[in-house]
């Protein structure tokens, strides 16, 4: 049973260019959420997507979006990066309507220079 | 918007000590309440999870916690710590209609051999 499956592992960008990040959830879920781990904070919610909709966000400004496949993965975009946006991200999937459990991914390691 | 303390940010103990993790969390309703554990290198895993009934709840490796309505507290114990617990553990919230974790700051668990 494959768990949750992110990619790439490490990301070195630039100020000012965008990035995408991938995720494929738990088998059986449907829901990915996204998260934003800085260094010593717990994750903060980005946002969730659920029957490819955006379902809800957290205090993140435009420039992060996500999108959501027929095949329940999803991916994160981030435009006009930041040194700011260096952080671990972090996907986590559950199963809508079940028990609000989410399993969560390794991690995207963004680096921004 | 709720929110979630951890009080203690880095605790160091010696094998076979017990272990008692706070958690504190600021929301009135209906909640359901995580602890993860982030070992060195590795992902963000469920330790345990409260969603209702019995407030005493058991999870893996001989962790359990205690959901305190009247404290809005789940902390978190374990009687005997082992080297290998040495991890960061993370507290987390789920409240009211919002499909969103909300995660405390983390405890960092040194164990000493």
């Amino acid at each position: 049973d494959a768990g949750v499956t992110q990619s790439p592992t490490h990301l070195i960008k630039t100020r000012g260019q965008q990035v995408t990040l991938r995720c494929s959830p738990k088998s059986g879920h449907d829901t990915v959420s996204w998260y934003q781990q800085a260094l010593g904070q717990g994750p903060q919610f980005i946002f969730q997507y659920y029957e490819e909709e955006e379902r809800q966000r957290g205090n993140f400004p435009d420039r992060f979006s996500g999108h959501q496949f027929p095949n329940y993965s999803s991916e994160l975009n981030v435009n006009a990066l930041l040194l700011g946006d260096s952080a671990l991200y972090l996907c986590a999937s559950s199963l809508q309507g079940g028990p609000d459990t989410q399993y969560f991914g390794p991690g995207t390691r963004l680096t921004v220079l | 918007a709720q929110s979630v303390s951890q009080h203690n940010h880095h605790v160091i103990l010696s094998e076979a000590a017990s272990l008692e993790l706070g958690c504190n969390y600021s929301y009135g309703g209906t909640v359901n309440l995580f602890w993860y554990v982030q070992y060195p290198g590795q992902h963000l895993q469920l330790l345990l999870k409260y969603f209702s009934g019995d407030p005493l709840v058991k999870g893996i490796k001989g962790f359990e916690a205690e959901f305190i309505k009247s404290k809005f507290s789940f902390n978190l114990r374990k009687p005997s710590v082992q080297w290998s617990d040495t991890a960061e553990y993370f507290c987390a919230v789920l409240s009211g209609s919002a499909r969103q974790l909300t995660f405390g700051s983390g405890t960092q668990l040194t164990v000493l051999p």
